[in-house]
């Protein structure tokens, strides 16, 4: 079975600084994708960042990075220079298979200060 | 504007009264699917569909039915709601997962706060 572990429900960050969430995951599938989601209060769901499990190349989209150590099995969110708007739920979720299922981990919220 | 809708966005009704949730995306997208989220759960998958006439369940499909008419729309059905079904439903859409492989996110709709009575 597919799981996606998401140990921190709640990060505080101050503004301009690095934050890392965490993200492991177990699947016994040798082809897998990796995505990060934000939900910010108004409720949507935002997609940032994806990592496939052949890449060779961590991901990267502008402030986001993922970093990925598929010998741990982790899929760790990076965000740098931390801004008041990137506070929001965080999901990290896993696609498996030949169909598009995304399982999702339980989210961290993330509250940037000033 | 590319996009997926679902309406209503906020729904208050009781337990029993038949409603549904339309989705509809303007993508051309042929994956389209339904999620729930709770608190401290995630997100979950209820139902799929890998093009029109073609659906699946998915992890918590009781309780629920959809159907894929047409390419664009994608409606979730709850024939007697209950209160364990009170949760926020996303609707989202993607390519053919067969045919684009890599990446392939999916788009959601902006969501449905359903509230059973």
């Amino acid at each position: 079975a597919q799981k996606i572990t998401q140990t921190q429900p709640g990060m505080f960050v101050q503004e301009k600084e690095a934050v890392t969430l965490d993200c492991t995951y177990d699947t016994s599938d040798p082809s897998y994708g990796l995505f990060w989601y934000k939900q910010p209060s108004s409720g949507e769901m935002i997609f940032l960042i994806y990592q496939g499990s052949y890449d060779q190349q961590n991901a990267t989209e502008g402030r986001y990075s993922l970093n990925f150590q598929k010998a741990r099995k982790s899929a760790n969110l990076v965000i740098s220079a931390s801004q008041l708007g990137d506070s929001a739920m965080y999901f990290c979720a896993m696609r498996t298979g030949g169909g598009n299922k995304l399982t999702f981990g339980t989210g961290t919220q993330l509250k940037v200060e000033l | 504007e590319a996009q997926v809708t679902q309406n209503p966005r906020y729904l208050i009704t009781v337990t029993g009264k038949k409603l549904t949730v339309t989705c509809s995306q303007n993508m051309n997208h042929e994956y389209m699917s339904w999620y729930r989220q709770d608190p401290g759960l995630g997100l979950r998958q209820i139902y799929y569909s890998m093009n029109v006439e073609v659906t699946d369940k998915g992890d918590v499909p009781e309780g629920y039915k959809v159907s894929r008419k047409e390419k664009r729309n994608f409606p979730l059905i709850l024939e007697s709601p209950s209160p364990n079904q009170t949760s926020l439903y996303f609707c989202a859409s993607s390519l053919n997962p067969w045919v684009q492989v890599t990446r392939n996110e999916q788009f959601f709709g902006p969501g449905t706060r359903l509230t059973v009575l």
